[in-house]
């Protein structure tokens, strides 16, 4: 069974553009949720998609946005780029929404770095 | 308001010897509690959770941790450290009874093993 899938794996972005991140679920999961990592700010929630709406929200500001597709794949989207937005985002799918039972699959994530 | 709190940055072990990774939680329900790993650059993966069955968890790789509710407490252990160990660990609250249901992720304890 493949695992969570992000694409790019690496990124660089120059400050006020906009960058879009992929992640393919596992097969069956209808949970996607999205973590950015930094050193220090550690793993912060910024949003979970469960059958395409949105059920949760971290504490980002709106440049930060989500969707996700009838497939569960989902993207997130940055917009206006700032250098403190360089970090691992991560994503994880799981069978449950809301955490259920917090076994989440989390992918290798996607590395951004913002010049 | 549920937060949780990895009580060391960083432990340094020799392999064979017990590892002990410290984690506090503060919760106002029932919560269910989960260490992940993550070693470097890939994403994390589940080693345990704790879902209010028996105290006392076994997880993958002969690491197993002990819910105690009176000292608030969900510590990792393993009697002897391998090489493979050396990765970064987190302990991971989750509040069901939580409208939010987000998972409250720690600041992580990096464990160096060495030979």
């Amino acid at each position: 069974k493949a695992g969570v899938t992000q694409t790019p794996r690496y990124l660089i972005k120059t400050r006020g553009q906009q960058v879009t991140l992929s992640c393919s679920p596992i097969s069956g999961h209808r949970s996607v949720s999205w973590y950015q990592q930094t050193p220090g700010q550690g793993l912060q929630f910024l949003f979970e998609y469960f059958s395409e709406t949105q059920r949760n929200k971290g504490n980002f500001p709106g440049r930060f946005s989500g969707r996700q597709f009838s497939n569960s794949r989902s993207e997130m989207n940055v917009s206006t780029l700032e250098l403190g937005d360089s970090a691992l985002y991560l994503c994880a799918s799981s069978l449950f929404s809301r955490g259920g039972t917090g076994e989440l699959f989390f992918g290798e994530g996607s590395r951004l770095t913002v010049l | 308001a549920q937060s949780v709190t990895q009580l060391d940055s960083h432990v340094s072990v020799s392999e064979g010897t017990p590892v002990l990774l410290r984690c506090n939680y503060s919760s106002s329900y029932s919560p269910s509690l989960f260490w992940y790993v993550q070693h470097p650059n890939k994403g994390l993966q589940l080693l345990l959770k704790y879902t209010s069955a028996a105290t006392l968890v076994k997880g993958i790789n002969g690491f197993e941790a002990e819910f105690k509710k009176s000292e608030t407490s969900f510590h990792l252990t393993k009697p002897s450290a391998h090489m493979s160990d050396a990765a970064e660990y987190f302990c991971v609250v989750s509040v069901l009874n939580d409208n939010t249901g987000k998972l409250i992720f720690g600041q992580g304890t990096t464990l160096q093993v060495k030979p």
